[in-house]
């Protein structure tokens, strides 16, 4: 099955600087990316997802890239703030019914500092 | 705003006891997925569903089973809790092609 890695599993950063997130997956039928937020005491919530046909994805200060050749895909938060601190979590799936189910990273804990 | 919703927050049970956990969406969706939490384990599956009366084992399903009589409910069943099941449980809905909602989560303790 699809075996999905982030590392580090910590990063601190100093606020206003960009902060990346990466994640490596296996199987090279997966063809969704999302990645999640998770702050403490609260459920995870999707921030922003890639498909495999689209090698890159803005939204405001967040983007993810994909690379397919090389199975990994990154998260970039730019101009970081404190409540940016969080858990981030990516997964990866590969399609449709019984295939739709994703499958986790460890999640990376994110503390920007002050 | 798609709503999951988990019925306890917080649920303290008995070695040897049969526990149900419920979960309810509101917005048809067809998928609906139970997750535990662990520090340190991230988000691993235990069961999901991707239409009524139909289920599939996740990556850790022992000790464990599932409901899912109606299109909006899918029930987490501990047939005999023990102690290692003492943990965040999460349950997750979503359409085809879309990422999930999850809901607020129950935190078991099985003493």
């Amino acid at each position: 099955g699809e075996n999905v890695e982030q590392h580090p599993s910590t990063l601190s950063v100093q606020e206003g600087d960009s902060a990346v997130i990466k994640c490596t997956y296996s199987d090279s039928a997966s063809n969704y990316f999302p990645w999640y937020k998770q702050e403490l005491g609260k459920r995870p919530q999707l921030i922003i997802d890639i498909r495999s046909n689209v090698g890159e994805k803005k939204d405001q200060r967040i983007a993810v890239t994909l690379n397919k050749t090389a199975k990994h895909f990154s998260l970039h938060i730019t101009e970081t703030q404190p409540e940016d601190s969080a858990v981030y979590f990516c997964a990866a799936s590969k399609g449709a019914g019984a295939n739709s189910k994703l499958t986790f990273g460890k999640g990376i804990t994110l503390s920007v500092r002050p | 705003d798609v709503k999951v919703t988990q019925s306890s927050r917080y649920l303290v049970k008995r070695t040897g006891e049969k526990v149900f956990l419920e979960c309810v969406q509101d917005m048809d969706h067809e998928n609906m997925f139970w997750y535990r939490q662990d520090p340190g384990l991230g988000l691993r599956l235990i069961y999901f569903s991707y239409d009524v009366k139909m289920k599939e084992k996740g990556d850790i399903p022992e000790g464990y089973s599932v409901s899912r009589e109606k299109k909006e409910r899918f029930s987490l069943i501990l047939e005999s809790a023990s102690t290692n099941q003492t943990s965040m449980y999460l349950c997750a809905s979503h359409l085809q092609g879309r990422g999930y909602t999850f809901g607020s989560g129950t935190r078991l303790t099985v003493v």
